[in-house]
């Protein structure tokens, strides 16, 4: 099956600072993208997006970058909120024939001290 | 406006019982669906996706099962639970490829 992962990495930062989510992605052939922010006891919660043709996309507040030489997505969030503070996961498009399916990466653990 | 309805919130189920997780969408036609499964503390593992009625698509040869039965109607079904069933299980939707899945308020399941 595909990729469930490891328990949580984590990033820990201070209020006000800038943080940064890294995700690897394992199908060259994947054409789109997304950040997703999982609160406790809920389900994920879309952030942004972005299709292959691009390399960098902007939000309020959050960026994503897209390096597909090296295969990396990346989620910039400016000034970093208490709120904010919750599971990121990436997700890649895989399409092919009659296959068109969203793959998440592990997650990352953002604490966000006050 | 387009809302996902997942039932029920939690469920507490005996080894060997049966399981019947329902989600319905509601203000689209002809979404795609998807199940995944978290465990604690873990990624979400793809386990059915389905692009039309009938059409169902199994990621992980396993002890679930998953249906179709009407357009904007998706059921995860299981004859004998196993412990390791146990999980917080997701019901997805989107209305087009190369777009976000919209995500219910997810079941947790714990076989005991």
């Amino acid at each position: 099956g595909e990729s469930v992962g490891l328990h949580l990495p984590t990033l820990s930062v201070q209020e006000g600072d800038n943080s940064i989510i890294n995700c690897a992605y394992s199908n060259s052939a994947s054409d789109y993208f997304i950040w997703y922010k999982q609160e406790s006891g809920k389900g994920p919660q879309f952030i942004i997006d972005i299709r292959s043709n691009m390399d960098k996309r902007q939000g309020q507040r959050v960026t994503v970058l897209l390096n597909k030489t090296v295969k990396h997505l990346s989620l910039q969030i400016a000034a970093t909120q208490p709120g904010d503070s919750a599971v990121y996961f990436c997700a890649e498009n895989i399409r092919g024939g009659a296959t068109n399916k969203l793959i998440f990466g592990t997650g990352t653990l953002l604490a966000v001290q006050p | 406006s387009q809302t996902i309805h997942q039932w029920p919130a939690t469920l507490v189920q005996p080894v060997g019982s049966p399981l019947s997780l329902e989600c319905t969408v509601e203000g689209t036609s002809n979404p795609n669906l998807y199940w995944y499964r978290q465990a604690a503390g873990r990624g979400l593992q793809l386990l059915f996706y389905s692009v039309g009625i009938g059409q169902i698509s199994s990621e992980v040869p396993q002890n679930l099962s998953a249906s179709r039965p009407q357009d904007r109607q998706f059921i995860l079904s299981s004859k004998k639970l196993l412990l390791s069933d146990s999980g917080f299980y997701l019901c997805a939707w989107r209305d087009r490829i190369n777009s976000p899945l919209h995500f219910g308020n997810g079941t947790r399941l714990t076989v005991t």
